[in-house]
């Protein structure tokens, strides 16, 4: 059974700070890990996907690896704004799993103080 | 392009009422995936529709019921409503079945009294 497992639970830096949120999953075997945003009883806003043949992706401040072997990924922010405030929350799809649902970790909550 | 849309933002109900939640999939979208996310927890899998079939489901009742539509739009359906139901629901909807980016709509929260 995978679980999906988020450390810390909950991090605060001051702005300028990168951030640095850690993933990891027990079942190498997945179809692709999806990193999401979300803002206080909002929906999930999605921020990049990495398939599993894939080390990282990248867009804007956002740096996302993988390494499935270690059942591991990382999602680095650079400097860190007020407005990157939220939770984070990674999720992965299987490749057993012929629907795609997705499993989630139960996320890190971050603050950025100005 | 249309983004993923939910209603209603948010429901109050009462313990043994029935409750009925909407999910409008983003353009070109046929797979609708439905998520209960208790506070402080990430989403778990309810179910998932694809071309207007149940394709899956997760470790729930079968009081959670829903229905996919031919314009792809779907409803989640929650029988004999209990306090442990109160949560936020969420849709994603997808272009295909396994391993596509799945769009999360804004959620609906629902409160059982």
């Amino acid at each position: 059974k995978q679980e999906v497992t988020q450390i810390p639970a909950a991090l605060s830096v001051p702005e300028g700070e990168n951030l640095v949120l850690n993933c990891s999953f027990t079942d190498s075997a997945i179809y692709n890990l999806q990193w999401f945003r979300q803002d206080p009883g909002k929906g999930l806003t999605s921020l990049l996907l990495i398939q599993s043949s894939q080390r990282e992706q990248t867009s804007g401040r956002l740096n996302a690896s993988l390494d499935k072997s270690s059942g591991r990924s990382t999602l680095y922010i650079a400097a860190s704004q007020p407005g990157d405030s939220a939770t984070y929350l990674c999720a992965v799809s299987m490749t057993t799993d012929s629907w795609g649902k997705l499993q989630f970790g139960a996320g890190t909550q971050v603050v950025v103080t100005p | 392009e249309t983004g993923v849309t939910q209603s209603p933002t948010h429901l109050i109900k009462t313990r043994g009422q029935q409750v009925t939640l909407r999910c409008s999939s983003q353009s070109g979208h046929n797979t609708v995936s439905w998520y209960q996310q208790a506070l402080g927890q990430g989403p778990q899998f309810i179910f998932q529709y694809y071309r207007e079939e149940e394709n899956g489901r997760g470790n729930f009742p079968p009081r959670f019921s829903g229905l996919q539509f031919p314009n792809y739009s779907s409803e989640l359906n929650v029988n004999a409503l209990e306090l442990d139901d109160s949560a936020l629901y969420l849709c994603a909807s997808s272009f295909g079945t396994s391993g596509n980016e799945q769009f999360f709509g804004p959620g609906t929260r629902l409160t059982v009294l």
